[in-house]
């Protein structure tokens, strides 16, 4: 079965120090993973999206995830965090062929000036 | 343009009323999904239509009733609500239902804001 750890609920940085959100994984199959963001009162956003192209995916906004399958995580890193990257992030997982999404509980990032 | 609209951005409504919610790409995407998002919980996934067909029913209870009139629109009918159904209503949709060579990229719209009283 499919499941999706956030290992943190909340994280703090200060604007300009590099952002990590982790993230692990549990998949039957080959998983597809994706990042998405969500600002406040928002819809989602993708941030980025790994289909076994490549083990590090780059992002928008300077955001990228590598996938490492030893260790089933998908991290995402940012080198400088930013006031605007303030938001919910959630880490989520779909075997191949799948409609169905599994999200992670979510972290929620602030950045303090 | 990846842009899925969702209108009214907010909805309160009481318990005896009847309301419908409206979802539209115009990016030729042949599945769509309606999600329930409560505060500070991940989106829980309600409806897939996949080609305008119900392909996925998330065990939703009949208070909620999805239309999809056509390949671009989505409609999610509203009667009988309870309190707790008060959440933001997602919807999304994607290229490639069921792709056999990865899983397609989901889009999501703004939602929609329900309060029931």
């Amino acid at each position: 079965a499919q499941s999706v750890t956030q290992l943190d609920s909340h994280v703090s940085v200060s604007e300009g120090t590099p952002v990590l959100l982790r993230c692990n994984y549990s998949s039957s199959y080959s998983p597809s993973l994706f990042w998405y963001v969500q600002h406040p009162n928002k819809g989602l956003q993708l941030l980025l999206k790994y289909t076994s192209a490549a083990t590090l995916v780059k992002g928008i906004n300077g955001f990228e995830a590598e996938f490492k399958k030893s260790e089933t995580s998908f991290h995402l890193t940012k080198p400088s965090a930013h006031m605007s990257d303030a938001a919910e992030y959630f880490c989520v997982v779909s075997d191949l062929g799948s409609d169905k999404l599994i999200f992670g509980t979510g972290t929620r990032l602030q950045v303090f000036p | 343009d990846t842009e899925v609209t969702q209108t009214p951005k907010h909805l309160v409504m009481g318990m005896t009323n009847k309301k419908s919610l409206k979802c539209e790409q115009h990016m030729g995407h042949r599945a769509m999904y309606w999600y329930k998002q409560k505060a500070k919980k991940p989106p829980e996934l309600m409806f897939v239509y996949s080609y305008e067909k119900l392909s996925i029913n998330e065990s939703v209870p009949s208070r909620f009733s999805p239309e999809c009139p056509n390949s671009s629109l989505l409609n999610l009918h509203l009667h009988a609500l309870q309190p707790e159904d008060s959440a933001l209503y997602l919807c999304a949709s994607s290229q490639d239902p069921g792709g056999v060579r990865t899983t397609d990229t989901q889009y999501f719209g703004p939602g929609t804001r329900l309060t029931v009283l």
